[in-house]
């Protein structure tokens, strides 16, 4: 039963344009989303949250939207550039209790120079 | 450095060996997590360590793995008589005692059971 799913395992994108990374989960008690880069043989980096309060966030060229209605996020980087290129995993988790994430199972996104 | 740090960075061991992984957090996060990730798949989480309170082993996938955590620092993730479907990628994070803030991840222990 995978409670975060990233349905997409890679996308390709135009450096200079907007790449869209998407994940849905399934259980509403969810109250803490987190977007991770991880770059081969290196840890995830963290990127930018939210919290289910709000249904936006920003940080520079990244922008993570929430919809809890539909139980979706996604992330926005515009403009793309080729360091953007790794996989990237979306992860849940409660604000409550052992803080621990659930996680998607990753996108691969690959950024054309 | 003053990130996680995570040893030995790669382990090649034979099927039915006991090996230790080791994770130092960040200085002052006094929540530790252990998570895995096998090929192909998103991260696992393994066990959380908070402070003094008893740790949260809820995602040990078999009694054969085990962490300790000593001093409220330095962690060790114990799988005994490895088997093949324990070669993976451990990575340990870090964070403060609060849910608000982000964890924090070492680059991880590759471990390859032959």
């Amino acid at each position: 039963d995978q409670q975060v799913k990233q349905n997409s395992p890679s996308l390709s994108v135009q450096e200079g344009r907007i790449s869209i990374l998407n994940c849905d989960y399934t259980n509403s008690m969810f109250d803490y989303f987190l977007w991770y880069k991880k770059y081969p043989a290196e840890g995830p980096t963290f990127l930018i949250s939210i919290s289910s309060i709000k249904d936006k966030n920003e940080d520079g060229r990244f922008t993570v939207f929430l919809n809890k209605s539909a139980k979706h996020l996604s992330l926005h980087i515009v403009p793309s550039q080729p360091g953007d290129s790794a996989v990237y995993f979306c992860a849940a988790s409660l604000l409550s209790g052992t803080y621990k994430y659930i996680f998607g199972t990753g996108t691969r996104l690959k950024v054309l120079a | 450095g003053a990130g996680v740090s995570q040893s030995p960075s790669n382990k090649v061991t034979e099927k039915g060996k006991d090996v230790e992984l080791r994770c130092d957090p960040i200085s002052g996060h006094t929540a530790l997590y252990w998570y895995r990730q096998s090929l192909g798949q998103g991260l696992e989480f393994l066990i959380y360590f908070q402070g003094n309170s008893a740790p949260d082993k809820s995602g040990l996938p078999s009694d054969r793995f085990s962490a300790e955590r000593t001093g409220g620092s330095v962690s060790t993730l114990t799988i005994q008589r490895t088997q093949q479907e324990d070669s993976a990628v451990y990575l340990c994070a870090s964070s403060p005692w609060d849910g608000n803030q982000p964890q924090h991840f070492g680059d991880g222990t590759r471990l390859s059971i032959l």
